[in-house]
Order: C-alpha cells, then sequence, then structure tokens
C-alpha cells in the first residue's frame, strides 16, 4: 500500500513551459487535493476534486488546471509557467465526506521556475 | 473566517527538554475539527492528530500529548522528553466540518522545532 505518491520529485522549468504533475493514491479515496506551501505561508489550497470527473477551485487557482479522469489520479497542470509558481506542491486524498475528515499527503514535488 | 495562528516560528531545544507547540484558532462554527501534521526535514507531510470541537479530552500518545482548551481557542501539542528525530516543522489545521462548497482545511504557518542533542 503506497498510499499517496507523486510524480516527479524534483523539476525545473523555464518561463511559459508547460507541465504535468501526477498525483496517485491506492486507498480508494473520493477526495484528492493539490497544496502549494511556500515559505511563511503554510499550505494552500490550488484545486480540488470530490470524485472522478469533478474538479473546483481552491484558494489560489489562477494559473492552474487539473483533470480528475480516473478515480486514483489527480493532474496538475501548468500551461504557461511564471516564477512565481517557483514552489512544493503537495497532492493528498481523504476517504470521507466533508472537510472534517483526515487528508493523507503525498511528499512533494519541488517545482522551480527560472 | 477561520484562521490558525502558530505564533512560533521557531523553537530551539536540547535533546530531553519538553517543549510546547502553540495553536489558536479563529472559527464561528460550532462544530470543527482541529488537525496537527508534521513535516520532518524529508518534506512529507505525516498526519498527527484529529479532534473534534466536541471532544476537550487531552489526548496523549507515547512522548505527545495535545491540550484542547475551547475557552482559549487553543490546541497546543506538547513533546515530552524531545528526541533529534522529533526536529520538524509541525503545522496546526483547522476544519469546519462542512460540505465540499463550504469549509477548507486551513493551516497555520507552521513552528519549526530544532532538538540539539
Amino acid at each position: 500500500n503506497a498510499g499517496v505518491t507523486q510524480t516527479p520529485k524534483f523539476r525545473v522549468l523555464k518561463t511559459g513551459q508547460s507541465m504535468t504533475l501526477l498525483c496517485a493514491q491506492d486507498m480508494n479515496h473520493e477526495y484528492m487535493y493539490w497544496y502549494r506551501q511556500d515559505p511563511g505561508m503554510g499550505l494552500r489550497l490550488i484545486h480540488y476534486s470530490v470524485g472522478e470527473g469533478t474538479t473546483a477551485k481552491g484558494e489560489v487557482p489562477d494559473g492552474y488546471n487539473v483533470s480528475r479522469l480516473k478515480k486514483q489520479n489527480f493532474l496538475l497542470g501548468l500551461e504557461s509557467a511564471a516564477p512565481s509558481q517557483t514552489s512544493v506542491y503537495f497532492c493528498a486524498s481523504s476517504p470521507g465526506t466533508s472537510w472534517a475528515d483526515t487528508q493523507y499527503f503525498g511528499p512533494g514535488t519541488r517545482l522551480t521556475v527560472l | 473566517a477561520q484562521k490558525v495562528t502558530q505564533a512560533q516560528t521557531e523553537i530551539s531545544v536540547v535533546e530531553k527538554e519538553d517543549v510546547t507547540l502553540d495553536c489558536v484558532y479563529e472559527t464561528r462554527d460550532t462544530t470543527y475539527y482541529l488537525f496537527w501534521y508534521k513535516q520532518p526535514p524529508s518534506g512529507e507531510l505525516v498526519f498527527l492528530i484529529r479532534r473534534n470541537s466536541f471532544d476537550e479530552q487531552n489526548e496523549i500518545s507515547g512522548r505527545y500529548s495535545w491540550n484542547f482548551q475551547k475557552s482559549t481557542s487553543s490546541f497546543n501539542f506538547t513533546i515530552t522528553a524531545s528526541q533529534v528525530v522529533d526536529s520538524a516543522v509541525y503545522f496546526c489545521a483547522l476544519s469546519g466540518g462542512g460540505n465540499y462548497n463550504t469549509d477548507k482545511l486551513i493551516f497555520g504557518t507552521g513552528t519549526r522545532l530544532q532538538v540539539f542533542p
């Protein structure tokens, strides 16, 4: 049982390039989330999904898109990367039906945009 | 609006000292949930505890204990006899427990704990 995994672990992009971060979970969780972590700011929610085929915006969605084509996968896309998107990105999943449920996190992806 | 404040940015202790990490929250909800996560130097976020607003009993798990006080809106975390392996950033978080159209999980800015041998 791997839990939540993220690919890649590290990535360096040039401004304007695009990329996709992959999150996978094997716990059969319905709900999945993407956060970004910046120094001194804690974690901020980018987008989330309450089930296969659904997505919703979080606190800081601009510049990102997401897709949940399969229950176990949640993709985060950057269409035109900007230096302000340099951050550590975390994916999480939870089993239940509300924000009260515990979220389980992946190991993170460190992204640098030059 | 919900808010979580972790006023201690960084704490340094020597091994075997006890240390308390403070968490103060703001919410208008009567039902809410509080969490603590640990982020060791390796970077992953590890779930430690979840507590709902109706359960004010303190919790102890080994060297870890949590003190929940609604009267002061605090959910403090104490590590007894700290060890070097406790060195990490610790996050407190709050959710209203509502449906996905309303509440979110709000994180504090974290407290970095360094335990020196």
